[in-house]
C-alpha cells in the first residue's frame, strides 16, 4: 500500500507565526503536491514538484513557500501565518503519467489564532 | 485556465434510492477525469477514473461516463447505502505534468425510511 506520513497532525499558532508542515511518501513516486481544504472550496492547489529541487506553482500559492529536498521528503513553510490559512492541509504524491492517481496523506489541521 | 464544476453542495436521499452527482469541466486539452471519495476525518482516495469518450466505468457499485460531447462525468449509483455517506470530488487533469484540479465536492448524506 502506497504509503504519505504528515506532520504534525494538528497545530495551532499564532498570526505572524512561522509554520513548517512536513510531508514523506514511500511510494517512489515523482510527483508530490500540496492542497488545501476548505468548505465550499474543495481541494486547491498551492505547490507541487516533480523531482527533488524542483518546484510548480499552483493555484493559490502567496503566503506560501515549498521545498522538496529529496525524492521523499516535500516541506510547506509558511513564514508569517494569517488566519485566512486556517485550513486543512494535504500532501499526496502520484506516479508520473496522465492517469496516475493521488495517494494522500491523512492531513494536517492547522489553526491561526 | 481548466475548472470543475459540481453543482451540488449537499445532496440527502434515501437509502436505497439512485443518486446522481454532476460534475462538469472545462478544459482546451484532452481530459482525464477522476472521482475521489472522502469519508469523515479520512483522506481522499480514488473512486474511479476514466479519459475515454462514451465508456462506462464502474467500481464499488458505483458508475460514471465520459461524454466529451458534454464535458461531463456524472457518478451515479443505483441504490445508496448508508456507508456511502461521505464528500465526493470530482477531479480533472490534462497534461502530462499537469497536477490535478478538483471541484469544490458534493456531500452525500443517506438516511433511512
Amino acid at each position: 500500500e502506497a504509503a504519505v506520513t504528515q506532520s504534525p497532525r494538528n497545530k495551532v499558532t499564532v498570526t505572524g507565526g512561522n509554520v513548517t508542515l512536513s510531508c514523506r511518501q514511500t511510494n517512489s513516486h515523482n510527483y508530490m503536491y500540496w492542497y488545501r481544504q476548505d468548505t465550499g472550496h474543495g481541494l486547491r492547489l498551492i505547490h507541487y514538484s516533480y523531482g527533488a529541487g524542483n518546484l510548480q506553482i499552483g493555484d493559490v500559492p502567496d503566503g506560501y513557500k515549498a521545498t522538496r529536498t529529496t525524492q521523499e521528503d516535500f516541506f510547506l513553510l509558511l513564514e508569517l501565518a494569517s488566519p485566512s490559512q486556517t485550513s486543512l492541509y494535504f500532501c499526496a504524491s502520484s506516479d508520473a503519467y496522465r492517469g496516475g492517481q493521488l495517494y494522500f496523506g491523512e492531513g494536517s489541521k492547522l489553526t491561526v489564532l | 485556465g481548466d475548472s470543475v464544476t459540481q453543482t451540488e453542495g449537499l445532496v440527502t436521499l434515501t437509502k436505497g434510492l439512485p443518486v446522481m452527482l454532476n460534475c462538469t469541466y472545462q478544459t482546451t486539452y484532452s481530459p482525464f477525469l477522476f472521482w475521489y471519495v472522502q469519508h469523515l476525518n479520512e483522506a481522499p482516495k480514488l473512486l474511479l477514473k476514466s479519459s475515454t469518450d462514451n465508456k462506462r466505468t464502474e467500481h464499488q457499485g458505483f458508475y460514471a461516463t465520459l461524454h466529451k460531447s458534454s464535458s461531463s462525468f456524472h457518478l451515479q449509483k443505483s441504490s445508496v447505502q448508508l456507508s456511502d455517506s461521505a464528500l465526493y470530488f470530482c477531479a480533472l487533469k490534462t497534461g502530462f505534468a499537469s497536477a490535478l484540479t478538483f471541484g469544490s465536492g458534493t456531500k452525500v448524506i443517506p438516511c433511512l425510511p
